[in-house]
C-alpha cells in the first residue's frame, strides 16, 4: 500500500516569512494529493489539492508543487500570519480508490 | 462543500461500554468514511460506510469492534464496542460528493476511556 512521509514534524517561522512542508509518497499509481489544515479541536480542513497532471497550483498565499518523477510534493505558505499556526497534513490517493493515505503531520507555529 | 455534523463532540466512557457516534451531512453524498486519529498522530481510515450494504473495513479494523451503519445518503453511525483505554482517540467522519472530489471532514468526536 501507499506510504506517505512528511517533514518536518515541527516548524517555527517568524510572521511574514515563508514556510515549506515536504511530503514523499511510494506508490506511483497515486494521482491526487490534498493538503489539510487542522486547528485545535477541529477536524482537518482542505486548503489546497493537486492532481498528477499538474505540476503546480496556487491559491493566494498557498501553493503546492508536485514532482511525479521524484514522488514528492510540497506545500508553500508565503507571508505567514499567526492564524496559519496549526497542524498540516499531506495525503495521497491512488487512481480509482477512495482511501486517503495521510502523512504524519507538521505542527506549524508562526511567531508574531 | 458539504456541512458535516458529528455527535457527540466529546465523551468520557467507562471501559467495557460501547458508544455510538453519529455523522450527519447536509446534502446527499456518495461516500462516507470513518477515520481514527490517536493523540498527536495522523489519521487512519477505519472503514468506508456503504449505503445499503455492509461497510468495507481496512486492515486491522473489524466489524465486531467498529460496527457501522449507513441507512441513507446523508447519515452514518460508528459504534466503538467494548471500549478499552487504547480506544481513546478522535473519531472523524468524512465525505466526498463524487468521483475525483476531495474529502471533507467533520470536527470529530473526542473519546476518552477511563
Amino acid at each position: 500500500g501507499e506510504n506517505v512521509e512528511q517533514h518536518p514534524s515541527t516548524l517555527s517561522v517568524q510572521e511574514g516569512d515563508s514556510a515549506v512542508i515536504k511530503c514523499t509518497y511510494s506508490d506511483s499509481a497515486s494521482n491526487y494529493f490534498p493538503w489539510y489544515k487542522q486547528e485545535l479541536g477541529k477536524g482537518p480542513q482542505l486548503i489546497i489539492d493537486i492532481r498528477s497532471n499538474v505540476g503546480e497550483k496556487k491559491d493566494q498565499r498557498i501553493a503546492v508543487t508536485l514532482n511525479k518523477t521524484a514522488k514528492h510534493f510540497s506545500l508553500h505558505i508565503t507571508e505567514t500570519q499567526p492564524e496559519d499556526s496549526a497542524v498540516y497534513f499531506c495525503a495521497a490517493q491512488e487512481a480509482g480508490a477512495n482511501n486517503l493515505f495521510f502523512g504524519t503531520g507538521t505542527r506549524l507555529t508562526v511567531i508574531p | 462543500s458539504a456541512v458535516i455534523s458529528q455527535k457527540p463532540s466529546r465523551d468520557i466512557c467507562q471501559r467495557g461500554t460501547s458508544l455510538t457516534i453519529q455523522c450527519q451531512v447536509d446534502s446527499q453524498v456518495t461516500m462516507m468514511f470513518w477515520y481514527r486519529q490517536q493523540p498527536g498522530q495522523s489519521l487512519t481510515l477505519i472503514a468506508t460506510a456503504n449505503q445499503g450494504s455492509e461497510a468495507t473495513y481496512e486492515s486491522g479494523f473489524v466489524i465486531d469492534k467498529f460496527p457501522i451503519s449507513r441507512p441513507n445518503l446523508t447519515f452514518s453511525t460508528l459504534t466503538v464496542s467494548n471500549m478499552s483505554p487504547e480506544d481513546s482517540s478522535i473519531y472523524l467522519c468524512s465525505v466526498d460528493v463524487g468521483l475525483n472530489q476531495p474529502q471533507h471532514f467533520g470536527d470529530g468526536t473526542r473519546l476518552s476511556i477511563l
